[in-house]
This record gives C-alpha cells, sequence and structure tokens, in this order.
C-alpha cells in the first residue's frame, strides 16, 4: 500500500508566479490536510478536505492560497503570485476517518514539497 | 491550542535514556507523537488516549496523564536512529496543533 504522495518534491518560482502542489491520499483516505512547516518549526495547519468538499479552511490565508480535493484525481494547493515569505516546506496528510472520533484518527503524511520562492 | 514541549533540545549517548514532555494548558483526550529527521516527511510514532494507557514503538514508549494535562515520551537505551526532531500534536478544530518539537540528537 502506498504512501501519501506528493510532487514536486522541489519547486522553484520567481516572485509572482504561479506555484501547483499536489498530494494523492493513501488508497482508502477520503481525508487530506495540508501542512506549513519553516524552518526550525512546527506544522502549522493550513485546510481541511474531503472529496470535492472544503471542510475547513481557516489556516490558510484568504489571498492567493486555494485548496481544492475534486472526485477524481489528486489535491492541489495553488499559491498564485507568490512572494518570498511563501517560501517554506508544504506537507499533506491523509486519514481513513474511521468512525467519527476525529481525535483518534492518524494522519499520515507525505514526503512534502519544498518551495522555495527567488 | 498548540502543546508546549520541552525540553527544547536533548544530546545524548548511544543507549542511554531520555524523556521529553509535552503539555497542554487545556483537557486532553489524545496525543499523537511523530519524529521528524531533516528534510524528511513526520512520521507517526503513536498515539495515546484519554485513561492513562502507555504505548510503544521499538524501544520508545510514551505515557499520557490527563489530570497534569501531559504526556511523556521515554526514549530507553537510545540507538542512533531516534535521532530527530519530536513532534506532539493535539487535535481540535478539524486540525492537528503541533508543539515546536523535542531536538534530539544521539551519538556514539
Amino acid at each position: 500500500n502506498a504512501g501519501v504522495m506528493q510532487n514536486p518534491r522541489h519547486l522553484v518560482r520567481r516572485r509572482g508566479q504561479e506555484a501547483r502542489l499536489r498530494c494523492s491520499p493513501m488508497k482508502g483516505h477520503s481525508h487530506v490536510y495540508w501542512y506549513r512547516q519553516l524552518p526550525e518549526e512546527g506544522l502549522k495547519f493550513m485546510v481541511y478536505l474531503q472529496k470535492e468538499n472544503i471542510i475547513d479552511e481557516s489556516g490558510m490565508p484568504k489571498e492567493r492560497f486555494s485548496a481544492e480535493f475534486p472526485k477524481e484525481g489528486p489535491s492541489i494547493l495553488r499559491i498564485q503570485q507568490v512572494v518570498r515569505g511563501d517560501s517554506a516546506a508544504y506537507f499533506c496528510a491523509s486519514s481513513p476517518m474511521v468512525g467519527t472520533a476525529k481525535n483518534t484518527d492518524t494522519q499520515y503524511f507525505g514526503p512534502g514539497t519544498r518551495l522555495t520562492v527567488l | 491550542q498548540q502543546p508546549v514541549q520541552s525540553p527544547q533540545a536533548v544530546i545524548l549517548r548511544e543507549g542511554e535514556d531520555a524523556v521529553i514532555n509535552c503539555s497542554s494548558s487545556k483537557a486532553l483526550y489524545s496525543v499523537h507523537w511523530y519524529r521528524q529527521k531533516h528534510g524528511e516527511a513526520p512520521v507517526f510514532l503513536m498515539i495515546l488516549l484519554k485513561g492513562g494507557e502507555q504505548k510503544g514503538h521499538e524501544k520508545i514508549s510514551a505515557s499520557f496523564n490527563e489530570k497534569k494535562q501531559q504526556s511523556s515520551l521515554y526514549l530507553t537505551a537510545s540507538q542512533l536512529s531516534y535521532s530527530g526532531t519530536y513532534f506532539c500534536a493535539l487535535y481540535g478544530n478539524n486540525r492537528l496543533a503541533f508543539g515546536k518539537g523535542n531536538q534530539v540528537v544521539v551519538i556514539p
């Protein structure tokens, strides 16, 4: 069973360009989370999605950032008009959500996309 | 609801033991522990549930004290492979809230 897959692993963009990050959850997982990590910091929640639904995007900046998880295909985190401050590692996690006990649901992380904005 | 982790960094020799802590200002129902090596993804170690249950992964075990609102991770007879940053995370409001991490360095 393949783990969570993310691509690209490294992405370099110039200021003002768009960055598109992809995440394929583990097989059988229908819940996807995106987190951002700055150097020497913990992970910060950005957005929580289920298939075709954004459940919670309260951790994501309202401008320039968007996320989707279509019925078919990977989840996409899109950053428009990138700025230097967007440079970070972006991790995607997926969970199976067995039952309704979210606090016991394990999230499994992908290898991350390291975004560098020049 | 970000948990507080201590100590910030630990250096120990191979074979030694260490304890790292994670505490919360709010009531705990579950604590998730992850280990992250430099440049890699966080790897799930274990989840501790309300009730004081202890769990283990390799020679790494953890306890959950809901009265103290704290979880502790015990690294026993540490191996070089234990080096990394250990994060605890609490679930609430549709997300895991991660602490800033405990950096563990095991030297030969």
